[in-house]
């Protein structure tokens, strides 16, 4: 059965302090990775799609790298307005986006 | 016009009532899908709907009907809903309903069954 695994479940980060929040997965024929962030009584909101190990891609303080085990959303110099629940999914074969549990970021001013 | 627009906003419904969720894209997405949310858990599938045909259901009970009356619509019955229910039901579109592309998602309803 796919599983997809994120840890930790809550960070909190001073702002400035840069981390990283990871995202594992099991699945049998991975066709895309993606990175959502959502934040409280709102709709998931698309950061990054990741196809392949290798793969890089940046936007502002986010950067999201995959490895054939694993995802990394690298978060650099955080400022109080990325506090958000980050979402990985995964899509394999037919099926529609599996999410995993999450990370809740706090950042504190 | 990049938005999916839900409503109600919120919701409050008894066991025996009947409701309806409303969803409306105009990017032109021929794909739509519903999701259900409970307090801090991932969204899970219900439904996805393809060029206005449901292609997946994740065997949701019977008491929750979408309905997709044309390729920018997107509503979900309610009826005799339980409790345990409540939860926020996200709906979102993509374009062609293919399983590599990007979902954009509504802000959601936030349902309450008493």
């Amino acid at each position: 059965e796919d599983q997809v695994t994120q840890s930790p479940e809550a960070l909190r980060l001073q702002e400035g302090e840069s981390s990283s929040l990871n995202c594992s997965y099991t699945v049998s024929g991975l066709r895309g990775l993606f990175w959502y962030r959502q934040d409280p009584g709102k709709g998931p909101e698309f950061l990054f799609t990741l196809y392949s190990a290798g793969e890089e891609k940046e936007k502002e303080r986010l950067k999201a790298t995959l490895t054939k085990k694993e995802s990394f959303l690298h978060i650099t110099a955080p400022k109080p307005e990325d506090s958000a629940t980050y979402l990985c999914a995964v899509i394999t074969g037919r099926r529609a986006l599996t999410f995993g549990s999450g990370t809740r970021l706090q950042v504190q001013p | 016009d990049t938005e999916v627009t839900q409503t109600p906003k919120h919701l409050v419904m008894g066991m025996t009532n009947k409701k309806s969720l409303k969803c409306e894209q105009h990017m032109g997405h021929r794909a739509m899908y519903w999701y259900k949310q409970k307090a801090k858990k991932p969204p899970e599938l219900m439904f996805v709907y393809s060029y206005e045909k449901l292609s997946i259901n994740e065997s949701v009970p019977s008491r929750f009907s979408p309905e997709c009356p044309n390729s920018s619509l997107l509503n979900l019955h309610l009826h005799a809903l339980q409790p345990e229910d409540s939860a926020l039901y996200l709906c979102a579109s993509s374009q062609e309903g293919a399983t590599n592309e990007k979902l954009f998602f509504g802000s959601g309803t936030q349902l309450s069954v008493l």
